[in-house]
């Protein structure tokens, strides 16, 4: 099993530029999440899904849009990168059965805007 | 708003050294809580999950608590090893099936 796979792992971007990140799993969960982490800071979650077609926003939203066309990708845009969005970026999955939970975290895609 | 805080935020013990990483929460509205491990470059390993019906939850060396009424939770590793070196952060879920992290507490433990 692959669990969750981002690509790229690395990236540097001209300010101004855009991009997408790509978040795939293939654990059949409903739940997706792109997250950003940053020193001193934790991880915060940027947007999120909780089934193919749906997307909400979380606590960083500004400048990133998301898209979750099928069930197993949750992808990440970035459409005007600023240095203010170097960062780790981390997509997650996860399942809720009753009363059972699990998440599942990617690797990260470490991001410089120049 | 939820908000999350770990204590210590570095830690530093010898090898063998029983220890306790704390996490705090201010909303004690929660659907569970979680720990994670984090290896330097890496993601996100969970380790615990302690619903909020539970007390606490068991893995080998790794006992974790919750107490919501006071909005603490606390990780306890015994018998510590060097490859227990790492970042441990704690996250409260929330409604809409949402973490809220720790700024976490980067372990490192001495042989």
């Amino acid at each position: 099993n692959a669990g969750v796979t981002q690509t790229p792992k690395f990236r540097v971007l001209k300010t101004g530029q855009s991009m997408t990140l790509l978040c795939a799993q293939d654990m059949n969960h409903e739940y997706m999440y792109w997250y950003r982490q940053d020193p001193g800071m934790g991880l915060r979650l940027i947007h999120y899904s909780v089934g193919e077609g749906t997307t909400a926003k979380g606590e960083v939203p500004d400048g990133y849009n998301v898209s979750r066309l099928k069930k197993q990708n949750f992808l990440l845009g970035l459409e005007s990168a600023a240095p203010s969005q170097t960062s780790v970026y981390f997509c997650a999955s996860s399942y809720h059965q009753g009363g059972n939970y699990g998440y599942t975290f990617g690797s990260g895609t470490r991001l410089t805007v120049v | 708003k939820q908000e999350v805080t770990q204590i210590p935020a570095a830690l530093s013990v010898p090898e063998g050294e029983n220890l306790v990483l704390n996490c705090s929460f201010t909303d004690s509205a929660i659907y569970n809580l979680q720990w994670f491990r984090q290896d330097p470059g890496k993601g996100l390993t969970s380790l615990l999950l302690i619903q909020s019906s539970q007390r606490e939850q068991t893995s080998g060396r790794l006992n974790a608590s919750l107490d919501k009424s006071s909005g603490r939770s606390t990780l306890y590793i015994a018998a510590s090893q060097p490859g227990d070196s790492a970042t441990y952060l704690c996250a409260a879920e929330t409604s809409g099936s949402r973490l809220t992290f720790g700024e976490g507490t980067q372990l490192t433990v001495n042989p």
